[in-house]
């Protein structure tokens, strides 16, 4: 069964820091790969999916590597602004069309 | 284009009731998943539906839980006597047909349910 860690749980950084949140996943046989935000009391808004065959995504600020031979993948945030505070999450879409989630990483940027 | 709408946003119910969450997918999605999530947790999966169909509920409990997704109307997932320990955020996503591996899950803003 697939099972998906995500390190730090917690981060806090000043403004402007650019960071790094971890996903690692234990059975490579992906389809793709989702960071999610979820802000208080909120659902969650996708922000990035990277296909198997693909290496990184980007928007905006933000930057998504997979490396699925090892199991990874990094959430870069570049410029970090307040407005990032929020839980990060990472899914795990697997071949028989299940999802898996990390227990994700709440995020504070401080001003 | 709607997203994925829950409803209601909060339900409160006293034990030994039915609660009954309801969720209507983005338009063209035939994919419905049920999450749970408690505080300071992650997302736990309950069960995956296409319509008419329960595709995988290895999540879901056995006894007192069930869901379905009829040809037409939203999902529904049903908690039948509930207890103080179905309270929680119960998340729904839905995604169009999964032929490839660029289609994204879509998540709804979820039902709290609180159980007196």
């Amino acid at each position: 069964k697939q099972e998906v860690t995500q390190i730090p749980a917690a981060l806090s950084v000043p403004e402007g820091e650019n960071l790094v949140l971890n996903c690692s996943f234990t059975d490579s046989a992906i389809y793709n790969l989702q960071w999610f935000r979820q802000d208080p009391g909120k659902g969650l808004t996708s922000l990035l999916l990277i296909q198997s065959s693909q290496r990184e995504q980007t928007s905006g600020r933000l930057n998504a590597s997979l490396d699925k031979s090892s199991g990874r993948s990094t959430l870069y945030i570049a410029a970090s602004q307040p407005g990032d505070s929020a839980t990060y999450l990472c899914a795990v879409r697997n071949t028989g069309n299940q999802f898996y989630f990390g227990t994700g990483t709440s995020l504070t940027v401080i001003p | 284009n709607a997203g994925v709408m829950q409803n209601p946003r909060h339900l409160v119910r006293r034990r030994g009731q039915e609660a009954r969450l309801r969720c209507s997918p983005m338009k063209g999605h035939s994919h419905v998943y049920w999450y749970r999530q408690l505080p300071e947790e992650g997302l736990k999966f309950m069960v995956y539906l296409q319509k008419e169909n329960i595709i995988d509920e290895s999540g879901m409990p056995k006894e007192r839980f069930s869901a379905e997704f009829p040809k037409e109307g939203p999902s529904i997932l049903r908690i039948q006597q509930v207890v103080r320990g179905d309270s929680a955020a119960y998340f729904c996503a839905s995604s169009p047909r999964l032929g490839g591996t660029n289609e994204k899950l879509f998540f709804g803003s979820g039902t709290q349910l609180s159980v007196l």
